[in-house]
């Protein structure tokens, strides 16, 4: 099975949260990433948390990060249909920069 | 600055056929890696380079697949023969050292 996963499918209203979660199974993991990726396009760095801290947040965005319980989430403020695309998580195992991709979740935005 | 370019875009082969990649990284990103992502899943790695040297390729099934990138900077994946189960989309990023991966748009191969 895969090493990080995710919920599949995720629908809010626009101008709601969004709260995507992701598990992991590295407890060495050095980064944790958010992806974006929309129709026919490749996978645009959102953000990223350190595997030291609890939290970040990035104007609408915001990690949250358990380390014991090996779970990070994203949570989106005030959702706008132009946020409807597919969210993968990754960690960062080891040297050289190596990434294990979650299976995705697909946030669909209604207005 | 231009990102990540991928060619072709879309290639549609028919099985037992070989299919090549093209992959031109951002300018002087000297890590290069190749994933194929499948249908509804997260892209999985197939090699990485350090400039023209391939210092992962765990991934890659080296019976049908093999990679280039001979000048450190752009790349080529092959596969020959094409098998049904290699349709997928298949990307390529870059990196400045161990530094955020930028991604292309892929190429989305199908075999029939």
């Amino acid at each position: 099975g895969e090493d990080v996963e995710q919920s599949l499918f995720l629908s809010v209203r626009e101008g709601d949260s969004s709260v995507i979660n992701c598990t992991y199974t590295d407890s060495s993991s050095t980064y944790l990433y958010w992806y974006k990726q929309e129709p026919g396009a490749g996978l645009q760095l959102l953000t990223y948390i350190f595997s030291n801290m609890d939290m970040k947040q990035d104007q609408r965005l915001t990690v949250l990060l358990n380390k014991k319980d090996k779970h990070l989430s994203l949570r989106i403020a005030d959702t706008q249909t132009g946020d409807s695309a597919i969210y993968f998580c990754a960690e960062r195992q080891g040297a050289g920069n190596m990434l294990t991709f979650g299976g995705g979740t697909r946030l669909m935005v209604k207005p | 600055e231009a990102g990540v370019v991928q060619s072709p875009r879309y290639k549609i082969i028919e099985k037992k056929q070989p299919v090549a990649f093209w992959c031109n990284p951002i300018s002087g990103h000297n890590t290069l890696y190749w994933y194929r992502q499948n249908l509804g899943q997260g892209p999985e790695l197939l090699i990485r380079y350090e400039n023209e040297e391939a210092v992962d390729d765990s991934q890659l099934p080296k019976d049908r697949f093999s990679a280039e990138r001979l000048k450190g900077v752009d790349s080529t994946l092959k596969i020959q023969p094409a098998e049904l189960g290699d349709s997928a989309v298949y990307l390529c990023a870059s990196s400045l050292h161990d530094g955020e991966q930028f991604f292309g748009p892929g190429t989305r191969l199908t075999v029939l």
